[in-house]
């Protein structure tokens, strides 16, 4: 079955420090991994997927075929950053994402 | 433009009635979605219909039925409304299962 793990509901850091959300993830197959997050007031949006490799607002995200994980990582954490953030997990081929059940940064100044 | 739009925003109605949540997308997608989100924030997927015919159907109870009149629409029925039915419900739409676009939500209290 597929599963999708954020084992931190809420994780605090303050302002400068380095921010790791910690995704894992259970599929058998090949998956397609993304990171969604919603700002206060927000709606849902997408932040990264791993098949771009890209960095958006400077977060990167890496895909660990063997750990089975897909944290999501910035050097520097900003004020602005503060979010939920959603790990989800698309089947290759399919429609279906599955979501974690999330985690709360909180940037602290 | 609102990409993804639904309405109401907000719905509080009694136990025992029944009522619908309607979503609209302008984007020329193919592919929406109906999730929930719960007190504890975790977004569970109901319905997906791609051009009008129904591809997800996650275990559901019956009360709820997703109705698609077109490829920009779909809308969620909810009959005999129960307490636990209280949450957010998000629509979201995509092109072929690639990336979602979200809708704002509507909350829904069952009282």
């Amino acid at each position: 079955a597929q599963r999708v793990t954020q084992p931190e509901k809420l994780l605090s850091v303050f302002k400068g420090a380095p921010v790791e959300l910690k995704c894992n993830y259970s599929y058998s197959g090949s998956p397609e991994l993304f990171w969604y997050v919603q700002y206060s007031r927000q709606r849902l949006q997408l932040l990264l997927r791993h098949i771009s490799r890209e960095s958006i607002k400077g977060f990167t995200a890496d895909l660990n075929k063997g750990e089975t994980s897909f944290h999501l990582k910035k050097p520097f954490a900003q004020e602005e950053d503060s979010a939920m953030y959603y790990c989800a997990l698309k089947a290759s081929g399919t429609y279906k994402y599955i979501f974690g059940t999330g985690t709360r940064l909180k940037v602290l100044a | 433009d609102t990409a993804v739009s639904q309405t109401p925003k907000y719905l509080v109605t009694q136990m025992g009635n029944d009522k619908s949540i309607k979503c609209e997308q302008n984007l020329g997608h193919d592919t929406m979605y109906w999730y929930k989100q719960d007190s504890k924030k975790f977004l569970k997927i109901m319905f997906s219909y791609n051009n009008k015919e129904l591809i997800i159907n996650e275990t559901v109870p019956n009360r709820f039925s997703p109705k698609s009149p077109d490829k920009a629409h779909l809308n969620l029925h909810i009959n005999s409304l129960e307490l636990g039915d209280s949450a957010v419900y998000f629509c979201a739409s995509s092109v072929q299962g690639e990336k979602l676009f979200f809708g704002s939500g509507t909350q829904l209290s069952v009282l």
